[in-house]
Parts: structure tokens; sequence; C-alpha cells
């Protein structure tokens, strides 16, 4: 149980251009979804808390106009990054929790590469 | 000083070891604290979360929570060249708040 799974795995694109990366929980309602973002030999670093419903919560620094997170429902958040730069370049990755909220189920990560 | 301390590694062990894995934090907030498992390029996977000071057993991994220390441990028994991976530690203060701070995670490498 608790599978987190993200697409794509793997992006490349072209600066300026926007890409989306989906999350969803397969097998339970993820009341909380966030998004990390992890460089490499880094920590993963939070971006962003989102509800299901409700506005994105951004961490400091974290540019909303830039990274557009959507939680339509349940079982799906989506990150958007607009106009990439290449040092948006980064591994990002979500996880989801439903019920307790220290056990957080991480998705396997999308590496995006912007050219 | 950062609020988590982890020493990044890299550990390489023999097959068998008991391997120790350790992370300091400076928040006395801090109520939740979670070890994840993370292989190259792929998300973490949760291995064990504890809540205040105390131990916790689950098979080969025990959990040691040291409040009154600022100090967390994983340990793993018997370890296995499977385990290789990175480790990360990771703390919430809870009280509603779902914010983990992680660690930088030690890189372990287990030699058959």
């Amino acid at each position: 149980g608790a599978v987190v799974s993200q697409h794509p795995s793997r992006v490349i694109c072209k600066s300026g251009t926007s890409v989306k990366i989906e999350c969803r929980s397969l097998d339970f309602q993820a009341t909380t979804m966030f998004w990390y973002r992890q460089f490499p030999k880094q920590s993963l670093m939070l971006m962003a808390t989102s509800n299901e419903g409700s506005k994105a919560t951004y961490e400091q620094g974290v540019e909303k106009d830039k990274f557009l997170i959507n939680h339509a429902s349940l079982t799906l958040s989506t990150l958007t990054v607009t106009s990439a730069h290449p040092e948006d370049s980064s591994f990002y990755i979500c996880s989801a929790t439903s019920g307790s909220p220290y056990e957080q189920y991480f998705g396997p990560g999308t590496r995006l590469t912007v050219t | 000083q950062k609020e988590v301390e982890q020493d990044p590694g890299p550990l390489s062990v023999p097959e068998g070891a008991i391997v120790s894995l350790n992370c300091t934090y400076s928040n006395s907030a801090f109520q939740y604290f979670m070890w994840y498992r993370q292989y190259s390029r792929k998300g973490p996977e949760l291995l064990m979360y504890t809540y205040s000071s105390g131990n916790k057993e689950d098979g080969r991994f025990t959990a040691q929570v040291d409040k009154s220390s600022k100090y967390i441990s994983l340990f793993i028994r018997d370890s296995q060249p499977s385990d290789s991976a990175t480790y990360l530690c990771a703390m919430s203060e809870g009280a509603g708040s779902y914010q983990l701070t992680f660690g930088k995670g030690t890189k372990l490498s287990v030699i058959p």
C-alpha cells in the first residue's frame, strides 16, 4: 500500500517553455501533498504544501508564479514549472500523506533538464 | 548551524556488519523523527518513524531518539548488499505541522 507515482520520470525541455509534472496517490486518498526539490548530494528542500481544493502554501524563496501547483483531487497534484531556465534543472519529488501527517510517502521523482 | 546535521559519509562496511547512522539537531520543538532510505535516482522510502524519545525496532532496523541530547540513530543489524543506499533522517515539530526537515543523507555501501 501507500504508493505514489510521478509522471514523467524524466523530461528535457528548452529554456522558456513550461513543464507539467503529475503526482498521484494510487491506493489512498491524499489529504496533503508536498513538492520537494533535490540537488545532487543535497537534501530534499520543501517547495510547497498543497491541500485538496486549496491554494498551495509556498516556502520562503519559492516563486509561486513560477512553480504553479494544483491539487484538484484527493489523488492528484500537479507542479508546472513555467518559463523554465537551466537553473531550474533538478530532481523534483512529491510526497503525500493521509491521516497520519508524519508518514509521508514519496513518489519516484522527476528529473528535469532545461537546455 | 543547520537545523539537522548528518554525516554524508560515504560509509562502507562488509556484509553482516552492524551499521550505525546518526543525526543531530538543534530545534528542541521536533517531536517526530523519521528515517528514509533512498536508492539512486529514486524517491525516499519511509523506513521507520518514532515519536519523542525512545527506541523502536522493526526487523533488522532499530531507531533510537535521545531528545535530551538532540541525537537520533538508526542501527542496521546483519547488513546486506541490498541495504546499500542513502539514508536520510527527517524531523517534524508535529502539532499540526506537516513540514519535514531533512538531513543531507548518509551514503552507505555494504560490500559482499
